[in-house]
């Protein structure tokens, strides 16, 4: 059974860089029709999709984000990663990473997600 | 493009069924059937309950149902229990960027 776990720093400065890492266990990152995606949540708030990578390396961003992040993964590590630049306190938030299931060849729904990871942004 | 619309909260006595609607576009949830569910408790990750519109992964209660009509889902949980007491969220596959909308979520309250 695939599982996600996400780790990094828990406290970034403003201005600064937010680097995650979400490692896969229980199956390759390469296996089957998937991609990989970022998620988060503020404090009390919904959901937000930030990305997604497929193992090729192809991405796609949420336009809102779109200027400050990039998603990379490392195959050889059962890995991929989240960098988020120049961020500020609005950029506080739980972040999640989860499996994007395919029906066809479209990504259409997330599972598993990781128990997610609390960054705060603050000086 | 915004978020889905969902009611902020649903509330309902064990043993009832409520239903969760989920409002989108013609854009997004018009245009897919790829609409899933997920269950968040307090400080936990969202677990997928529906995918597909209408699709149970296998160990979900089957409880759980889901629909959709037009630019509209709904999630329909029968026989409440306390453990479904929790926040529920919507999600749609959007075809353009963003690719995924999520819905604003939904607080059900077991009385």
């Amino acid at each position: 059974q695939v599982q996600l776990q996400e780790s990094g720093p828990g406290l970034v400065k403003p201005s600064e860089t937010l680097s995650l890492t979400c490692t896969v266990s229980g199956g390759s990152i390469s296996s089957g029709s998937y991609y990989w995606s970022w998620i988060r949540q503020p404090a009390g708030k919904g959901l937000e999709w930030i990305g997604r990578i497929y193992t090729s390396g192809s991405t796609n961003y949420n336009p809102s984000l779109k200027s400050r992040v990039t998603i990379s993964v490392d195959t050889s590590k059962n890995q991929f990663s989240l960098k988020l630049s120049s961020v500020t306190a609005a950029d506080t938030a739980v972040y999640y990473c989860a499996r994007v299931a395919a029906s066809g060849t479209t990504g259409a729904w997330f599972d598993p997600w990781g128990q997610g990871t609390l960054v705060t942004v603050s000086s | 493009q915004s978020a889905l619309t969902q009611p902020a909260s649903v509330s309902g006595s064990p043993g009832q069924s409520i239903t969760i609607s989920c409002t989108g576009t013609s854009s997004d949830v018009g245009s897919y059937n790829l609409v899933s569910w997920y269950q968040q408790h307090p400080g936990k990750a969202p677990k997928l309950m529906i995918y597909e519109a209408s699709k149970r992964p296998s160990g979900v209660s089957d409880r759980f149902s889901g629909s959709k009509s037009g630019n509209t889902a709904s999630l329909t949980i029968s026989g409440l229990q306390a453990e479904d007491d929790a926040d529920y969220y919507c999600c749609s596959y959007a075809g353009s960027s963003p690719l995924y909308v999520f819905g604003t979520g939904t607080k059900v309250t077991v009385l």
